[in-house]
């Protein structure tokens, strides 16, 4: 039972480069969600998904876009990266059932 | 604005002993609160949650006390462990109102030191 998985684990990218970070996630939860993590600011909620076909804007989600692919996949696009996009990306799923949130292993994302 | 703050950044405490580690919010519509905890290099782990009609939750070393006048939680460790050093996260929603959204502090960094 892999749980949520993230791709790439790392990525480096020069500024106005574009990338996808992918979320696949295999415990037929409905919700998902992108967030990130930078020093001294915890975890910030960029997107989220309450369900298929469904996307909201988190706290920060200037500079991003999402694709909710189906109930499984939920991909996270930078189409013009900045150094301030710079972080540890997480991707989590959740369900109504279950009130906590599971978490991916994270992409640490790196912008020159 | 910080709807959810975890004030103190670090804490160390000797192994066998309690671990307080607090968390304040300034949004009195939020009714779920959650306890995460994360270690170098993964993706946080759930730990423990609460909901706003209990005050208190118990499972294993881990006690979550929800006080609600003063918008404040608290996460118990007994004993602490080496194995609890890591980062912990609370995190609250308004689950009453739909949402699935949660917010998160910023974090404390607890180390247990043997």
């Amino acid at each position: 039972n892999a749980g949520v998985t993230q791709t790439p684990k790392f990525q480096v990218l020069k500024t106005g480069q574009s990338m996808t970070l992918q979320c696949a996630q295999d415990m037929n939860h409905n919700s998902m969600y992108w967030y990130r993590q930078d020093p001294g600011m915890g975890l910030r909620l960029i997107y989220y998904s309450a369900s298929e076909g469904t996307t909201d804007k988190g706290e920060v989600p200037n500079g991003y876009n999402v694709s909710r692919l189906n109930k499984r996949e939920f991909s996270l696009r930078l189409e013009s990266a900045a150094p301030s996009q710079t972080s540890v990306y997480f991707c989590a799923s959740g369900s109504p059932a279950a009130y906590e949130q599971y978490f991916g292993p994270g992409t640490r994302l790196t912008v020159t | 604005d910080q709807q959810v703050k975890q004030n103190s950044p670090s804490l160390s405490v000797q192994e066998g002993r309690i671990s307080i580690l607090n968390c304040d919010y300034t949004n009195s519509m939020f009714d779920y609160f959650l306890w995460y905890k994360k270690y170098p290099a993964e993706g946080p782990t759930f730990l423990i949650s609460i909901s706003s009609i209990k005050d208190k939750n118990e499972d294993g070393r881990f006690t979550v006390f929800l006080n609600k006048s003063a918008k404040h939680l608290s996460l118990h460790i007994v004993p602490s462990q080496p194995g609890d050093s890591a980062v912990y996260f609370c995190a609250a929603s308004e689950r009453g109102s739909g949402t699935y959204k949660y917010i998160f502090g910023t974090g404390t960094r607890l180390k247990v030191l043997a």
